[in-house]
C-alpha cells in the first residue's frame, strides 16, 4: 500500500516567520493530497489540497506544491500566527486516505 | 455549514463490551468512513462504505468490527468485543462524489477501553 512520511515531527517558530512542512508518498498512482489542520482535541480540517494535475496551489497565506517526479509535497504558511499552532497532517489518496504522522507546530508571539 | 456529527463525544467501556459508535454524516453525500487515532500518532484509514456496502476496508478493520447505515442518516461503527488497544479517538467521515472530493470529518469520539 501507500506509504506517506512526513517531516519534522514538530516546528517551532517565531511569529511573522515561514514555515515548511514536507511529505513523501511511495505509490505513483496517488492523485490527490489533502493537508488537514488539528487543533488539540478538535476535527482534522481541511486546509488546502492538490490534485495530481497542478503543481502549486496557493491560498492567502498557505501554499502547497507537488513534485510528482519526486513524490513529495509540502505545505508552506507565510507570515506565521500565534493561532496557526496546530498539527498538521499531509495525506494521499489511492483509493483511500493514507495520511503521514503529523506535524506539531508552534507559532511563538 | 454543514458538518459531520458524532455521538458520543466520549465512551468509556470494559474490556469485552460491545459498543456502538455514531456518526451523522452530511445529508448529501454518498461516501462514508471511519477513521481511529490512538493517541499523538497519525490518523489511521478503517473502512469506507457506499451505496449500502464497504467498498474497502484495512487490515485494522477485523471481525470484531462491522458498520452499518440502519436510516437514511446514520452511520455507525460497531465493535463487538473491545480490547484496550481499541482506545483510541473514532472519526467518522463523509464526501459527496468522485474520487478527490473533500472528506469533511467529524468531531470525534473518544473510546477508552478499561
Amino acid at each position: 500500500g501507500e506509504n506517506v512520511e512526513q517531516h519534522p515531527s514538530t516546528l517551532s517558530v517565531q511569529e511573522g516567520d515561514s514555515a515548511v512542512i514536507k511529505c513523501t508518498y511511495s505509490d505513483s498512482a496517488s492523485n490527490y493530497f489533502p493537508w488537514y489542520k488539528q487543533e488539540l482535541g478538535k476535527r482534522p480540517q481541511l486546509i488546502i489540497d492538490i490534485r495530481s494535475n497542478v503543481g502549486e496551489k496557493k491560498d492567502q497565506r498557505i501554499a502547497v506544491t507537488l513534485n510528482k517526479t519526486a513524490k513529495h509535497f509540502s505545505l508552506h504558511i507565510t507570515e506565521t500566527q500565534p493561532e496557526d499552532s496546530a498539527v498538521y497532517f499531509c495525506a494521499a489518496l489511492v483509493g483511500r486516505l493514507y495520511f503521514g504522522r503529523g506535524t506539531q507546530l508552534t507559532v511563538w508571539p | 455549514e454543514p458538518e459531520v456529527t458524532q455521538t458520543p463525544s466520549h465512551q468509556v467501556t470494559q474490556m469485552g463490551q460491545e459498543v456502538i459508535l455514531r456518526c451523522v454524516p452530511i445529508s448529501n453525500h454518498l461516501y462514508f468512513y471511519w477513521y481511529r487515532q490512538i493517541l499523538g500518532q497519525k490518523v489511521e484509514f478503517l473502512v469506507s462504505f457506499y451505496n449500502n456496502e464497504i467498498s474497502e476496508k484495512s487490515e485494522i478493520f477485523d471481525d470484531q468490527f462491522s458498520v452499518e447505515r440502519p436510516d437514511g442518516s446514520n452511520f455507525t461503527l460497531k465493535i463487538r468485543s473491545t480490547k484496550l488497544e481499541d482506545s483510541a479517538m473514532y472519526f467518522c467521515a463523509s464526501k459527496r462524489g468522485g474520487s478527490t472530493d473533500t472528506q469533511y470529518f467529524g468531531p470525534g469520539t473518544r473510546l477508552t477501553v478499561l
